[in-house]
């Protein structure tokens, strides 16, 4: 009940086309949905996140859509740059009620998006 | 601004020997503390985290243990290493609770990449 599952595993997309990676939870008392990007050699850094009590959130070309009745949540790379090529890791949390600020890290998707 | 240290940067030991990885926090107090290990191409795995001076949580059983001597600084350490240990080590901080607003962003550093040879 504490994973988050993610998927694709790996996804290639065009210059200017959409990347879109999901991810799916069980525990119903995460209140905390975080999306890192990370570069080759380089530690994860934050990227976008919601609460549950929105739909969307959007922050210049990526936007997080939420489906709480789901349990799911994705991510959208509009307008795909070559520079957005790195590996993306959605995670929750309880962040209301935990002092341990532990977060559930999804498996990772890599991303290429070619020129 | 807050800022994390990680060192080494890169380490290449042999299996049997011992380890010991150093992180420090700068410019906020009371942190709580993690460290993760990456296997290439791999996801995160939370293998200890500390909510204040020498209280430390450990996830997964092994032969790794982590101590939090000082508020600010977290050391992952091992006696013998093994093949299975090489990775991508990564330290991060969150603000404790009692600082913290609705979220609970964690700030990585740059890692330390290690290879058991």
């Amino acid at each position: 009940q504490q994973q988050v599952k993610q998927s694709p595993q790996s996804l290639i997309v065009q210059k200017g086309g959409i990347s879109i990676i999901n991810c799916a939870y069980e525990n119903t008392a995460f209140d905390y949905f975080p999306w890192y990007q990370q570069f080759p050699g380089k530690g994860p850094a934050l990227l976008i996140a919601i609460r549950p009590d929105v739909s969307e959130k959007k922050e210049g070309r990526f936007t997080i859509s939420f489906n709480k009745s789901a349990k799911q949540f994705s991510l959208h790379i509009m307008d795909s740059q070559p520079g957005d090529s790195a590996t993306y890791f959605c995670a929750a949390s309880n962040a209301g009620s935990s002092n341990t600020g532990k977060l559930i890290f999804g498996q990772g998707t890599t991303l290429q998006v070619k020129p | 601004s807050q800022t994390i240290h990680q060192w080494p940067a890169t380490l290449v030991q042999p299996v049997g020997s011992p380890l010991s990885l150093e992180c420090t926090v700068e410019g906020t107090s009371n942190p709580n503390l993690y460290w993760y290990r990456q296997a290439a191409g791999r996801g995160l795995q939370l293998l200890f985290y500390s909510v204040g001076i020498g209280q430390i949580s450990s996830e997964v059983p092994q032969n790794l243990s982590a101590s939090r001597p000082q508020d600010r600084q977290f050391i992952l350490s091992s006696k013998k290493l093994l093949l299975s240990d090489s990775g991508f080590y990564l330290c991060a901080w969150s603000v404790g609770l009692a600082g913290r607003v609705w979220y609970n962003e964690q700030f990585f550093g740059p890692g330390t990449r290690l290879t058991v040879l």
